[in-house]
């Protein structure tokens, strides 16, 4: 059980343009997910919190005009990176929570690395 | 600020040997504490919780909790080299869990 999936496992996109990633969690029902971002040989970086049905919360620096939550549903939550730029190459990683014998563990997908060229 | 400390390493052990790997929290509201597993280009990977005071053990792994002190530890019996990896440690009281920087474990065959 607590199996979350990512889709694409890799994208590269031209500068510019939007970018879609998929969280879904399969066997459970996530009340919260996670968008997390990681460069290389650096530790994760929350970026935003979303709950289902409410706007997503975003940690400080993080752009909320640029970096798209929408948590449809208890399984599904997306991220779209917009008009991208090279600075945005990283590895997205979200993450689950809801199901366990705490509601504060975490289940992590396994991750989308972006390239933008 | 809530925080978590790790020790980045790395921290370099023989095969079989035991690997103890260190964390303290500034937050004492604190309840849970977990810690993952993180190979390299990889996403993390849940391997222990732990809620209460005392130790936990679950298979190779035994977690530690000390509230008083603010401290966690996760020991890895038997240490082998496909544990290479980064360990992650975190926590939370009502929040997002707040992860340490990890630390980066090498065992070596």
């Amino acid at each position: 059980g607590a199996v979350v999936s990512q889709h694409p496992s890799r994208v590269i996109c031209k500068s510019g343009t939007s970018v879609k990633i998929e969280c879904r969690s399969l066997d459970f029902q996530a009340t919260t997910m996670f968008w997390y971002r990681q460069f290389p040989k650096q530790s994760l970086m929350l970026m935003a919190t979303s709950n289902e049905g409410s706007k997503a919360t975003y940690e400080q620096g993080v752009e909320k005009d640029k970096f798209l939550i929408n948590h449809a549903s208890l399984t599904l939550s997306t991220l779209t990176v917009t008009s991208a730029h090279p600075e945005d190459s990283s590895f997205y990683i979200c993450s689950a929570q809801g199901n366990g014998s705490s509601i504060y563990e975490q289940y992590f997908g396994p991750g989308t690395r972006l390239t933008v060229t | 600020q809530k925080e978590v400390e790790q020790n980045s390493g790395p921290l370099s052990v023989p095969e079989g040997a035991i690997a103890s790997l260190n964390c303290t929290y500034s937050d004492r509201g604190s309840q849970s504490f977990f810690w993952y597993r993180q190979y390299s280009g990889k996403s993390p990977e849940l391997i222990m919780s732990i809620y209460s005071n005392g130790d936990k053990e679950d298979g190779r792994f035994t977690a530690q909790l000390n509230k008083a002190s603010q401290y966690v530890s996760l020991l890895i019996r038997d240490s082998q080299p496909s544990d290479s990896a980064t360990y992650l440690c975190a926590g939370t009281g009502n929040t997002p869990l707040v992860f340490g920087k990890g630390t980066r474990l090498s065992v070596i065959a």
